[in-house]
């Protein structure tokens, strides 16, 4: 069974600062998708990247997807209070057999 | 366009009591799923459709039944609900093909006394 961990399990920040949350696996993914979900709502997708080594950028936000493709980061420039949320990354295991994995999330709080 | 819509938003049972939840969407997307998040653990997923008429199991199955009768309708059953069931459930979508981008509907929370 394919296995998402996510670090750090909580971050709360200064608005301003930087930070980067970690998904890691043991398991190889055909792809990896980060969402972010704010309270009494559903996740939101905000990137998948597919190829190994991968980086994308989306405003502040810089994801990128690890060589062997067994592990993504999140890297968020300037944090501010609008980014507070719970970061959840997944895994589409399809292709081996699997399902869609998700992993337990980052709950990141920035103070204004 | 609502998008992924789910009913009730809550709901209370008793142990052994049976309900069903309903997830509708409006984007003539082929496949559906149902997850529970808990604390700590993310999302799970129980049921998934990859089209009007068919089902399979996801990671968590047991304890539940799903039906895809019409292509934008995904129900979720409880035939008899225990304490472990108590979670959000979440309905998802999505156009191509399985985990192509998800979207998720507002939740339901439920609490089995």
């Amino acid at each position: 069974t394919q296995l998402l961990e996510q670090s750090p399990q909580f971050l709360s920040i200064q608005e301003g600062e930087n930070l980067t949350v970690y998904c890691n696996s043991s398991s190889v993914f055909s792809s990896l998708q980060w969402y972010r979900q704010e309270p009494g709502e559903g996740p939101v997708l905000l990137v998948t990247v597919v190829t190994g080594g991968e980086v994308k950028k989306l405003k502040r936000l810089t994801f990128q997807f690890g060589d062997a493709r067994k592990d993504s980061s999140l890297h968020i420039t300037a944090a501010q209070p609008g980014d507070t949320g719970l970061y959840l990354c997944a895994g589409d295991g399809w292709d081996y057999g699997q399902n869609f994995v998700f992993g337990p999330g980052t709950r990141l709080s920035v103070l204004p | 366009n609502a998008g992924v819509t789910q009913t009730p938003k809550f709901r209370v049972l008793k142990t052994g009591q049976s309900m069903t939840l309903l997830c509708a969407q409006d984007m003539n997307h082929e496949y559906m799923y149902w997850y529970r998040q808990d604390p700590g653990m993310g999302l799970r997923l129980i049921h998934y459709s990859v089209g009007e008429g068919t089902t399979a199991k996801g990671e968590v199955p047991d304890g539940y039944n799903v039906s895809r009768l019409k292509k934008q309708n995904f129900l979720l059953g409880l035939e008899s609900a225990a304490p472990s069931q108590t979670s959000v459930y979440f309905c998802a979508s999505s156009y191509d093909k399985p985990y192509n981008e998800q979207f998720f509907g507002p939740g339901t929370r439920l609490t089995v006394l």
